[in-house]
């Protein structure tokens, strides 16, 4: 079945530091690929999306390419801000309409 | 308005008790989800339900059964609560199945069995 692997946190960074969050998938076909952010104390909310391959999809300053060449996904951002601070999930679809997670990434930013 | 809300927040109950968890959703889609977030942040489904009918059923105790009265609605009914159940339980419901689908979560129930 599709899988997610993602680098392991935390990773702690401080402000306006480039941000790289590494992800790598497995998967039949081309599914949409997406990036989750989870906020302490709050549910999992959608970060950005691509839905085919050498797309980018992009929200608040975090951006992520569809690369089928190397099967990633990484997300990037060039100046993070405390209020990143949060665990990122890498996803992608898995039988029906499941969304398979990875393990989850957390950021912690300092001022 | 809140699309997808859940109830309650947190839960706390003693071992061997029965607990139910709601879930309802307001956006009008047909596929609703239980998750299990574990204490390293984990996410597992455990079941996923398409138009009031049950599509997945991951590898769960049956002491967890979940019922879903109308597709906006899945609850979560859980018995002889033991203490390996403490975890954070979010719903989540997406508008279709297929490869673009994407979830919208829950702001996530944490259960603490004492």
């Amino acid at each position: 079945g599709n899988s997610v692997t993602q680098m392991e946190g935390p990773v702690t960074l401080s402000e306006e530091a480039f941000l790289t969050i590494n992800c790598t998938y497995t998967a039949t076909g081309y599914p949409s690929l997406f990036w989750y952010v989870q906020y302490p104390g709050e549910g999992l909310q959608l970060l950005l999306k691509a839905t085919k391959a050498d797309d980018k999809g992009s929200n608040k300053g975090f951006e992520a390419t569809y690369r089928k060449e190397t099967t990633s996904f990484h997300l990037e951002k060039g100046s993070v801000q405390v209020s990143d601070s949060a665990v990122y999930f890498c996803a992608l679809p898995s039988g029906y309409s499941t969304l398979t997670f990875g393990k989850g990434t957390m950021l912690l930013v300092s001022p | 308005d809140t699309a997808v809300s859940q109830t309650p927040k947190y839960l706390v109950t003693q071992m061997g008790n029965d607990k139910s968890i709601k879930c309802e959703q307001n956006l009008g889609h047909d596929t609703m989800y239980w998750y299990k977030q574990d204490s390293k942040k984990f996410l597992k489904i455990m079941f996923s339900y398409n138009n009031k009918e049950l599509i997945i059923n991951e590898t769960v105790p049956n002491r967890f059964s979940p019922k879903s009265p109308d597709k906006a609605h899945l609850n979560l009914h859980i018995n002889s609560l033991e203490l390996g159940d403490s975890a954070v339980y979010f719903c989540a419901s997406s508008p279709k199945q297929g490869a673009t689908t994407e979830a919208f979560f829950g702001q996530g129930t944490r259960l603490t069995v004492v």
